[in-house]
């Protein structure tokens, strides 16, 4: 059972696009991450998210975690070639354990 | 954050022969995490290493295929065992550093079984 939906899968634009990838569960999360991952490479952090209706902004970046802290968008404004990767979204359950529950991942490409 | 490194970083192994990873941290850690990578594919979690206690494992992973080892508080191994072409993937551990729940990973070890 995939507990986070993460949308869309791929994702194909030109550079100077904006973009949103969506992360949706039923399920309450003590915080939610997103990662960045090139290939050949590990992911990379990019935000930590763990407050209700929290939003953190990394330049073209927009992270936002919904008020009942089910969901999380990530926006990217004006996107350019270097964002291009895997983005992933994952969430943590139970505070105490830190487990992660990964998304499926979103798969961008931008194209000059 | 932390500095992970993985060794080896990619092998092309022979089925039935056996795989052991290493991942070394810059600075002692509580939690380990190893994960497991398929083509194309998110992450899913094998197991979570404590220092001093037997790793916990997620359904659908067993000790006898992925034994595990956390000798300190800055070193752990996974070991492939009688590896098939299915268990070609991107093998990565991370760390729980900072609060919050936060993982930093490592580069990944890429396995290719022939």
């Amino acid at each position: 059972t995939q507990l986070l939906e993460q949308s869309p899968q791929f994702l194909s634009i030109q550079e100077g696009e904006n973009l949103t990838v969506y992360c949706n569960s039923s399920s309450v999360f003590s915080s939610l991450q997103w990662y960045r991952q090139e290939p050949g490479e590990g992911p990379v952090l990019l935000v930590t998210v763990v407050t209700g209706g929290e939003v953190k902004k990394l330049k073209r970046l927009t992270f936002q975690f919904g008020d009942a802290r089910k969901d999380s968008s990530l926006h990217i404004t004006a996107a350019q070639t270097g964002d291009t990767g895997l983005y992933l979204c994952a969430g943590a359950r139970n505070g105490g354990y830190n487990k992660l529950i990964f998304g499926a991942g979103t798969r961008l490409a931008v194209h000059p | 954050s932390a500095v992970i490194s993985q060794k080896p970083s990619r092998d092309i192994c022979q089925r039935g022969t056996s795989l052991t990873i290493q991942c070394q941290v810059d600075s002692q850690v509580t939690m380990m995490f190893w994960y497991r990578q398929q083509p194309g594919q998110s992450l899913t979690l094998i197991a979570t290493a404590n220092q001093g206690s037997e790793a916990t494992y997620e359904s659908g992973f067993v000790i006898d295929k992925f034994p595990i080892s956390r000798p300190n508080l800055t070193f752990s191994t996974l070991t492939v065992s009688n590896m098939s072409p299915e268990d070609s993937s991107i093998y990565l551990c991370s760390v729980d550093r900072g609060g919050r729940e936060t993982q930093y990973f490592g580069p990944g070890t890429r396995l290719l079984v022939l």
